[in-house]
């Protein structure tokens, strides 16, 4: 019955490392997004798909790369894990890029 | 760019009413959003109001807006302990992916 799910839930990892976060929606919406809420509680957009194609790109290092196999996929792949990645990560979806979104419960993701 | 402010802490008596208050900066904002979030949780849409009404009220929430002063506030009417969370104000203008959000602000309801 979940919306939009993220795996895993919890992240623990050291720095260097290589590691991704999957998220899947059965909705059947059009557009997804990756979101990161640091420390202070603040969320800010990283990337947003629509049908597939990538819409939003802000400013995120390139050691992160968002993939969608397809529309009720997005993926986080990050490379290089550095201390200041640690955060929570959520995936969300919305019908359009016009609606409400739905977000999935976040991955806690500590870098060691 | 846009900025979106709010109030950090809010303690309130259950059964009160609670008010948490948001200013935004960007004067195009078509929506403006409350979310909540609950202690290991994703965020969940509570309610949006559109930048040319001044009030919408749904149950025990309203919301009212005023355009002029770019302030929003969200009132929960009897105040539950289930309602203690992280309440974010957020503002788009034509595209959710343009949302700016708040810091949150935590909300403790005392039994």
């Amino acid at each position: 019955d979940t919306a939009v799910s993220q795996t895993p839930k919890y992240l623990v990892t050291q720095m260097g490392n290589d590691k991704s976060i999957k998220c899947e929606q059965n909705l059947g919406h059009d557009t997804m997004y990756w979101y990161k809420q640091d420390s202070k509680k603040f969320l800010k957009i990283m990337f947003s798909y629509n049908n597939k194609e990538l819409i939003i790109n802000e400013t995120v290092p390139n050691r992160f790369s968002p993939k969608s196999p397809d529309k009720a996929h997005l993926n986080l792949h990050i490379n290089s894990l550095e201390l200041g990645d640690s955060a929570v990560y959520f995936c969300a979806s919305s019908q359009s890029t016009n609606t409400e979104a739905f977000f999935g419960q976040g991955t806690r993701l500590t870098v060691v | 760019g846009e900025d979106v402010e709010q109030s950090l802490f809010l303690s309130v008596r259950e059964g009160d009413s609670s008010v948490i208050n948001c200013t935004y900066t960007d004067s195009s904002s078509t929506y403006l959003y409350w979310y909540k979030q609950e202690p290991g949780a994703g965020l969940q849409l509570l309610t949006y109001i559109f930048s040319n009404m001044d009030m919408k009220q749904d149950q025990r929430l309203t919301v009212l807006l005023n355009k002029k002063d770019k302030h929003l506030s969200l009132r929960i009417a009897d105040t539950q302990t289930g309602d203690s969370a992280i309440y974010f104000c957020a503002e788009g203008s034509g595209g959710y992916q343009k949302v700016t959000f708040g810091i949150g602000t935590k909300l403790q309801v005392i039994p």
